[in-house]
């Protein structure tokens, strides 16, 4: 079993909706938790950066964390074309070694 | 203009060949790091410097050696002894509190 665990889609939505994208983990040892964003032949930019459980909003992104169930999750509202990217979790303890998900990729219709 | 710049962007080699990938950072961050990304699977921590002339193993260093003589530069060689090196290479340092901020990326062909 990976350590984390996310479905690579693809997802495929029209513009406007709601993007939600979600991870699951095994260690209960995590507790920082991100969010990045890659494009096409593009190196993963960093999106969200959470540490607690609850949500963080950041204009039209949302993350939330729930590490009593371990899982984590990604809402991107009023999606636009522009959104179209894959969407990589990642998480650690306390240390520097990131776990990262696959990646969920993202088509937003115009 | 800071970032995190990797050189070339594509690179081609014959089977067999040993090949450097170039990694600079002039955000002054202390750490850096290499990944490999494959479809599907995520990205995978190659190897790790936190201080200069200082590096460690990550999960899949066999095949692969670094050197970090410059705070600036992390190169990665990747070796004949890499069985299957086609791959998208990521370079990575720490900022702040440890997020990774990622270079462009090289994609390596090997043929």
């Amino acid at each position: 079993q990976k350590e984390v665990e996310q479905d690579p889609g693809p997802l495929s939505v029209p513009e406007g909706a709601i993007v939600s994208l979600n991870c699951t983990y095994s260690n209960s040892a995590f507790q920082y938790f991100m969010w990045y964003r890659q494009y096409s032949r593009k190196g993963p930019e960093l999106l969200m950066y959470t540490y607690s459980s609850g949500n963080k909003e950041d204009g039209r992104f949302t993350a939330q964390v729930d590490k009593s169930s371990k899982y984590i999750s990604l809402f991107i509202r009023d999606s636009q074309p522009s959104d179209s990217a894959t969407y990589l979790c990642a998480m650690r303890e306390n240390d520097y070694k990131l776990s990262f998900g696959a990646g969920t990729t993202v088509t937003v219709r115009a | 203009d800071g970032g995190i710049t990797q050189s070339p962007k594509y690179l081609f080699r014959k089977e067999g060949q040993n090949v450097t990938l170039s990694c600079e950072q002039n955000l002054n961050h202390d750490a850096m790091y290499w990944y490999r990304q494959d479809p599907g699977q995520g990205l995978r921590l190659i190897y790790y410097s936190q201080i200069v002339n200082d590096f460690q193993k990550g999960d899949i260093a066999e095949g692969y050696s670094v050197s970090r003589e410059k705070k600036e530069s992390f190169p990665l060689t990747v070796t004949s002894a890499q069985k299957n090196p086609t791959a998208f290479y990521l370079c990575a340092t720490t900022g702040g509190l440890y997020e990774q901020y990622f270079g462009p990326g090289t994609r390596l062909t090997v043929t």
